[in-house]
């Protein structure tokens, strides 16, 4: 599986726009970009994915560069509740066997402030 | 909320005991995936199940073995319980064989 490198910790002010870098420069033509979210020990939240072309839905954004070696997750209004571990995966190929599982990182921690 | 349920939230037994994690998917859902959550190895995935059939294996110890029912809930048996296997155990589910996992909010075991 690709590996993701994505910075340890971020703060962003409430009100403001969270973007939360990861680096996944191994990543291969039909690799997606999965992100989730977890908030202090609750089970693992989907946010959004994409294979090339930015995507968004009513939680984030999501900007995966031209080369594809890297991707911005994009909270356009972080909030309180926004503080979580974010965490960036490279999923395998839909039609392959190990595309079941989602390997986990250590992800970014988000502190959202007042 | 997820839709994805899982039961008991907590669980305290002793080495050496076996234990039992419930989990129930999405209506709908016909994969079920668990995965352990220990502060030194993160998010690890177990095993998955898609319609009652065993898919794809990951990380899982032997003295660990799952099963998914006709109904689509799915149990999660730990045996010979070690200090180790202390951890937060999340099932997730999906409609299909790769799509969108939903998770459940975990059963936290701690072995004594």
């Amino acid at each position: 599986d690709a590996k993701t490198t994505q910075p340890p910790s971020m703060d962003c002010a409430e009100g403001r726009a969270a973007n939360l870098p990861c680096n996944h420069s191994t990543i291969s033509g039909n690799e997606y970009v999965y992100w989730y979210r977890q908030i202090h020990s609750q089970g693992p939240q989907y946010i959004i994915h994409g294979l090339k072309n930015n995507e968004t839905n009513e939680m984030a954004s999501l900007i995966i560069t031209e080369d594809r070696k890297s991707s911005t997750l994009i909270l356009p209004h972080a909030t309180l509740r926004d503080t979580a571990v974010y965490y960036c995966i490279v999923r395998p190929p839909l039609n392959t066997g190990t595309a079941s599982k989602l390997t986990f990182g250590t992800g970014t921690r988000l502190q959202v402030t007042l | 909320d997820s839709g994805v349920t899982q039961t008991p939230k907590h669980l305290i037994t002793a080495t050496g005991q076996r234990v039992t994690l419930r989990c129930s998917p999405r209506s709908g859902d016909l994969s079920v995936y668990w995965y352990q959550q220990s502060l030194d190895q993160g998010l690890q995935f177990l095993i998955q199940y898609y319609n009652g059939e065993e898919r794809a294996k990951g990380n899982i110890l032997e003295r660990f073995s799952a099963q998914q029912f006709p109904d689509l809930h799915s149990e999660l048996n730990l045996s010979s319980l070690e200090l180790g296997d202390s951890a937060l155990y999340f099932c997730a589910s999906s409609v299909s064989l790769t799509g969108e996992q939903y998770f459940g909010p975990g059963t936290r075991l701690t072995v004594t």
